[in-house]
């Protein structure tokens, strides 16, 4: 069964780090393409970053320069690494697996449920 | 920048919803999807490649649409429909969420 779960979410002063992780299960990290999508509170979904299979990282013109996306093989984890965190930063960050096939279709099949995290000093 | 509307739709059980997305440039219909999202839940995949129903999805929703106008349709409303809906395209290695529709069943 495939499976997703978040974790290191919690409270950070302005300006301050954090690291999000994702584990896996169920399928390999290293072969799909995986997302960190955000939305912060009562409002909408807004996709933050992905890695694909080959390695590639791409970013939101909003958190690009302050957030890295990586994973670790052999541990079949995700990471986001937020750094110079702002208030507008505040969100439940969820990790997604992309279903992909270049000319056919992509969408993000499996979802985890979420952590949270708050910016505030 | 992907729109939607209406903004909140409220409709009795039976009745058939139609939400729409509008796109500001042309989406290739292969990379347009729509998502269910009740309160406290992680989103679910609805449709994917504008029509194609993703796993375990009843056959009550369905998606059409073309170039930079899409819609979620869903038939023969139940209480469980009641959640907020939104559409997403992919391109260029960048992914973009619409603002939602808020679905109400009264």
């Amino acid at each position: 069964e495939v499976q997703v779960e978040e974790s290191g979410g919690g409270l950070v002063q302005p300006g301050g780090s954090l690291r999000l992780s994702c584990a896996a299960s169920g399928f390999t990290v290293s072969n799909n393409y995986m997302s960190w999508v955000r939305q912060a509170p009562g409002k909408g979904l807004e996709w933050v970053s992905v890695i694909y299979s080959g390695g590639n990282t791409y970013y939101a013109d909003s958190v690009k320069g302050r957030f890295t996306i990586s994973r670790d093989n052999s541990k079949n984890v995700l990471y986001l690494e937020m750094k110079s965190l702002r208030a507008e930063d505040t969100a439940v960050y969820y990790c997604a697996r992309e279903d992909f096939k270049s000319g056919s279709y992509s969408y993000f099949d499996y979802w985890g449920q979420g952590t949270l995290v708050t910016v505030s000093s | 920048v992907l729109t939607q509307s209406p903004g909140t739709l409220s409709l009795s059980p039976g009745e058939r919803a139609t939400l729409s997305c509008r796109a500001s440039q042309r989406v290739s219909a292969s990379y347009l999807a729509w998502y269910q999202q009740k309160p406290g839940q992680a989103p679910r995949p609805l449709i994917y490649s504008a029509s194609s129903r993703a796993t375990g999805i009843p056959d009550r929703f369905s998606g059409s649409g073309s170039g930079t106008d899409f819609t979620l349709t869903i038939s023969r409303l139940e209480p469980e429909d009641s959640a907020v809906y939104y559409c997403q395209q992919y391109g260029s290695s960048s992914y973009t969420f619409g603002q939602g529709t808020k679905l109400e069943i009264k």
